[in-house]
């Protein structure tokens, strides 16, 4: 079954750093979303993205993040300047369209710590 | 008032029994609507969208009310395997891409 794929699993780094996370959405997916979930709260969406270009975007993104698809399968989230409170779980997700087929799937998730 | 607003947990139920989820959006604007599970420390994972006519999926029965803006979650003769926490997703087409999770509800079923 296919499966949207992320690494690292766990990452840490220090405030300050910049740091990627990596997502291989589904092959026929058109649309990647980044999510976070702070421990013990609510999964919080950060970005959508579609035809190579931000469709929306949440006021949790702000000029520290960043999105990109660098070829034709990796998905990525750059955070330039990592701060503490960045420190949650990173899911990325896709989906096949939009509008009434949004049925997302997402992966294993990332755990960023900052310290 | 949230986007998305569920039932406080835990939930603690026995084998068997039948457990009601229940869910509130604010943005009668919303056009898709979800249950996902999500078990500890991993991603969520899509249980099933919920139709304006109702839908059953096994012992999982969802039903939407969109003049009350309100959608629940029946799980009949729950099972060990079914403790997790519950997501009450919503989409609202045409006003962006993004999925609104509520805060979860937790079901835990004992032996």
């Amino acid at each position: 079954e296919p499966e949207v794929t992320q690494t690292p699993s766990h990452q840490v780094t220090q405030m300050g750093q910049e740091v990627i996370l990596r997502c291989v959405p589904i092959s026929n997916h058109l649309y990647f979303y980044w999510y976070r979930q702070i421990l013990g709260q609510k999964v919080e969406f950060l970005v959508s993205f579609y035809n190579n270009e931000i469709s929306e975007k949440s006021e949790i993104f702000d000029d520290q993040f960043s999105v990109e698809r660098p070829d034709g399968s990796n998905f990525t989230l750059k955070i330039r300047s990592t701060k503490l409170e960045d420190s949650a779980m990173y899911f990325c997700a896709s989906s096949v369209g939009s509008g009434e087929v949004t049925e997302a799937f997402f992966g294993q998730g990332t755990r960023l710590t900052v310290v | 008032r949230k986007e998305v607003e569920q039932d406080p947990g835990p939930f603690n139920v026995p084998e068997g029994a039948t457990v009601a989820f229940n869910c509130t959006y604010s943005n009668s604007a919303s056009q898709s609507f979800f249950w996902y599970r999500q078990d500890c420390r991993k991603e969520p994972k899509l249980l099933m969208s919920v139709y304006s006519s109702g839908n059953e999926d096994g012992r999982f029965t969802a039903q939407l009310n969109r003049a009350s803006q309100y959608i629940s979650l029946l799980i009949r003769d729950s099972k060990l395997s079914d403790s997790a926490t519950y997501l009450c997703v919503v989409n609202a087409w045409g006003q962006g891409e993004k999925l609104i999770f509520g805060q979860g509800t937790e079901l835990s079923v004992k032996p």
